[in-house]
């Protein structure tokens, strides 16, 4: 079993959608999550660390379940700038700084 | 900012040549990362350090090795290439200092293996 895994999409939702990613977990002693997006071509970028209660950031919402083992994303009043691929990451055996990506959900905003 | 340096951003090697890809960040960062990047996979970890001159193997290590003679700098070492290395290589650091620290990523390179 993949210790990330993520619905590889592709999502492709018109402008103003909400649209949710979720992603699963192996490793039941993970203790840091978070998003990455990463453009077309372009290096993976944090777009936000994920809490056990759940946080937000403007128009995204990430989730954490530790009992299922599953994180999620949800962005609201998608926009064509949203367009992406968004990489779930949770750490690894070795320590909590040791990364581990999901292979990405490929996110196609429309006008 | 963090900025972390590959040295090329496209590579072309033959199967057989001994390659060697650099990174160096400017941060004083104590953890360095080597990530491969393939179409439906997404990023695999192939090996960390987390101080100078120790490594730690990830996922996919075979076929490739490291060196962290300084703390800026990490170097991902294909012995003898082969064509199913061909893949975009990502290098990443971060700080060492606490928990679930965000990666800097440097650009990337498209390493091409004839």
């Amino acid at each position: 079993r993949k210790e990330v895994e993520q619905d590889p999409g592709p999502f492709n939702v018109p402008e103003g959608a909400t649209v949710a990613f979720n992603c699963t977990y192996s490793n039941s002693a993970s203790q840091s999550f978070f998003w990455y997006r990463q453009d077309c071509r372009k290096e993976p970028k944090l777009l936000m660390s994920v809490y056990s209660s759940g946080n937000e950031d403007g128009r995204f919402t990430a989730q954490l379940n530790r009992a299922s083992q599953y994180i999620s994303l949800l962005i609201r009043d998608s926009k064509l700038s949203d367009s992406a691929t968004y990489l779930c990451v949770v750490n690894g055996p070795y320590n909590n700084n040791d990364m581990r990506f999901g292979a990405g959900t490929r996110l196609t905003v429309k006008p | 900012d963090v900025k972390v340096t590959q040295s090329s951003r496209y590579l072309v090697k033959r199967t057989g040549e001994k390659v060697f890809l650099e990174c160096v960040q400017d941060m004083d960062h104590e953890n360095m990362f080597w990530y491969r990047q393939d179409p439906g996979l997404g990023l695999r970890l192939i090996y960390f350090s987390y101080d100078v001159k120790m490594k730690e193997k990830g996922d996919i290590p075979e076929g490739y090795s490291v060196s962290r003679e300084k703390k800026e700098r990490f170097s991902l070492i294909l012995e003898s290439a082969s064509t199913n290395q061909t893949s975009m290589y990502l290098c990443a650091s971060s700080p060492g200092q606490g928990n679930g620290e965000k990666l800097f990523f440097g650009s990337g390179t498209q390493l091409s293996v004839l």
